[in-house]
C-alpha cells in the first residue's frame, strides 16, 4: 500500500489571506494526480487531474503545481473566501490505475 | 446529467447486525468504486469493478464485506455481520474507463 502525504493537516486563515497545501506521493509508477474538494455532507468535487511533469493548472483562484520527480504537488487558493471552506484530498494514481489517496487537509476561512 | 447517486445517507446499526448500501452510477460510466472513509483518515479502496466485473478488491474484508455489480450498473456493498471498527463513510464513485472520478454524496455508517 503506497503512502499518500497531505500537509498541514488542518488550517484557519482568515479572508482574503492566500494559503497552500502540499501532497506527496512517489514518484515511481506515476500515472496521474487528482485534487478533490469536499464540503461538509456534499460529495467530493474533482478540481484538477495532472498528469505531466511540471503541469500547472488554473480554475479561478484555485491553482495547482505538479513535480513527478520529487513526488508532490502544490495546491494554491488566492484570497480565500468563506465557501473555500473544505476538506481537499489529493489521489495518487498508479500505472496499474489504482487510487491512493492521502488524509486531506481541512481549510477554514475565518470570515 | 445526474451524478452519482448513493442510498442511505445514513444508517445506524447494532454491532452484529447487516447493513447494505446502494449505488448508482453516471449512467455510462463502466468503472465503479466503492470506498471506506474512517474518521481522520483518507478514503481507501474497497473494491473496483469494470462494467460487472471484479478488478480489485485486495483490500475488501471478504469475510463480512461483499459487493456486487449485477447488469454492470447499479451495485450493493453488504456488510454482515457489522463490528464497530465498520463505522466510517461509505464512498461510492464512477468514472468512464479510466479516467476522473465522480463521486456520490456518501453513506454514513454508525456502529453501536
Amino acid at each position: 500500500i503506497l503512502n499518500v502525504e497531505q500537509s498541514p493537516q488542518s488550517l484557519h486563515v482568515q479572508e482574503g489571506d492566500s494559503t497552500n497545501f502540499t501532497c506527496s506521493f512517489p514518484s515511481s509508477n506515476f500515472y496521474a494526480l487528482h485534487w478533490y474538494r469536499w464540503e461538509t455532507a456534499k460529495s467530493p468535487e474533482a478540481l484538477f487531474v495532472m498528469t505531466l511533469n511540471g503541469d500547472e493548472k488554473k480554475k479561478g483562484r484555485i491553482s495547482a503545481t505538479l513535480n513527478t520527480k520529487e513526488g508532490y504537488s502544490y495546491l494554491y487558493i488566492k484570497g480565500s473566501q468563506p465557501e473555500d471552506s473544505a476538506t481537499y484530498l489529493c489521489a495518487f494514481k498508479d500505472t496499474g490505475n489504482q487510487f491512493y489517496f492521502g488524509t486531506g487537509t481541512s481549510l477554514t476561512v475565518i470570515p | 446529467e445526474a451524478g452519482v447517486a448513493q442510498s442511505p445517507r445514513y444508517k445506524i446499526i447494532e454491532k452484529r447486525q447487516s447493513v447494505a448500501f446502494w449505488c448508482n452510477p453516471i449512467s455510462g460510466h463502466a468503472t465503479l468504486y466503492w470506498y471506506q472513509q474512517i474518521l481522520g483518515q483518507g478514503p481507501k479502496l474497497l473494491i473496483q469493478f469494470q462494467n460487472n466485473g471484479v478488478v480489485d478488491d485486495s483490500q475488501l474484508p471478504k469475510d463480512r464485506f461483499s459487493a456486487e455489480r449485477l447488469k454492470g450498473v447499479d451495485s450493493t456493498l453488504k456488510i454482515q455481520p457489522a463490528k464497530l471498527e465498520d463505522s466510517a463513510v461509505y464512498l461510492c464513485a464512477s468514472s468512464l474507463v479510466h479516467n476522473e472520478q465522480f463521486f456520490g454524496p456518501g453513506t454514513r455508517l454508525t456502529v453501536l
